[in-house]
């Protein structure tokens, strides 16, 4: 099976833009998790989705927002981007509906924002 | 609140040698606990984790780590280190906070030496 996938996996964007992550699960998988990985505040949780309902929110402003597909791709959009919101973002998809299912990462896409 | 506090940044050590990474966390509650690997540009593995039961967890690449529940600790260890084990170790904490949410550490970067 082919593994979590994210696209793209670099992007630089300036202040103001906005930006929109894609996030492909493991086949069969039917929940998506995202985070945030900084230097400065490490790993941090924005939101999980499991069949296309946003099941959990971290706290991250109103301008981070996501989505699931009925294929159960996710995205994840940033909009009106600041420099602090350059940073790894993580995504990772889970079989079933517990929570303590394991979660399978992606290898990330690096926000860059100037 | 809730927090994960890994206690060494940075743990050098010679192959062969065995290692422990430490992780204490703050909770009141029942939590679910975790620990991940991150290899240099790529997302995080799960190396093991404690739901309940016994508290001696095993895992992935000969590592594991014992729950203490008195003293609030999930330390990792490996009796012997090889040079591939090199990487970042997040310790992880899941409660039940009007949704699931995972809180994790700042990291402990391993380092393994010939």
């Amino acid at each position: 099976k082919a593994g979590v996938t994210q696209t793209p996996r670099y992007l630089i964007k300036t202040r103001g833009q906005q930006v929109t992550l894609s996030c492909s699960p493991i086949s069969g998988h039917r929940s998506v998790s995202w985070y945030q990985q900084t230097p400065g505040q490490g790993l941090q949780f924005l939101f999980e989705y499991f069949s296309e309902t946003q099941r959990n929110k971290g706290n991250f402003p109103g301008r981070f927002s996501g989505r699931q597909f009925s294929n159960s791709r996710s995205e994840m959009n940033v909009s009106t981007l600041e420099l602090g919101d350059s940073a790894l973002y993580l995504c990772a998809s889970t079989a079933g509906a517990s929570h303590t299912d394991t979660q399978y990462f992606g290898p990330g896409t690096r926000l860059t924002v100037l | 609140a809730q927090s994960v506090t890994q206690l060494d940044s940075q743990v050098p050590v010679f192959e062969e040698a065995p290692v422990e990474l430490r992780c204490n966390y703050s909770s009141s509650v029942s939590v679910y606990l975790f620990w991940y690997v991150q290899y240099p540009n790529q997302g995080l593995q799960l190396l093991l984790k404690y739901l309940s039961g016994s508290t001696l967890v095993k895992g992935i690449n000969g590592f594991e780590a014992e729950f203490n529940k008195s003293q609030t600790s999930f330390h990792l260890r490996k009796p012997s280190v090889h040079i591939s084990d090199t990487a970042e170790y997040f310790c992880a904490v899941m409660r039940n906070t009007g949704g699931f949410k995972t809180i994790f550490g700042a990291g402990t970067r391993l380092f393994v030496k010939a």
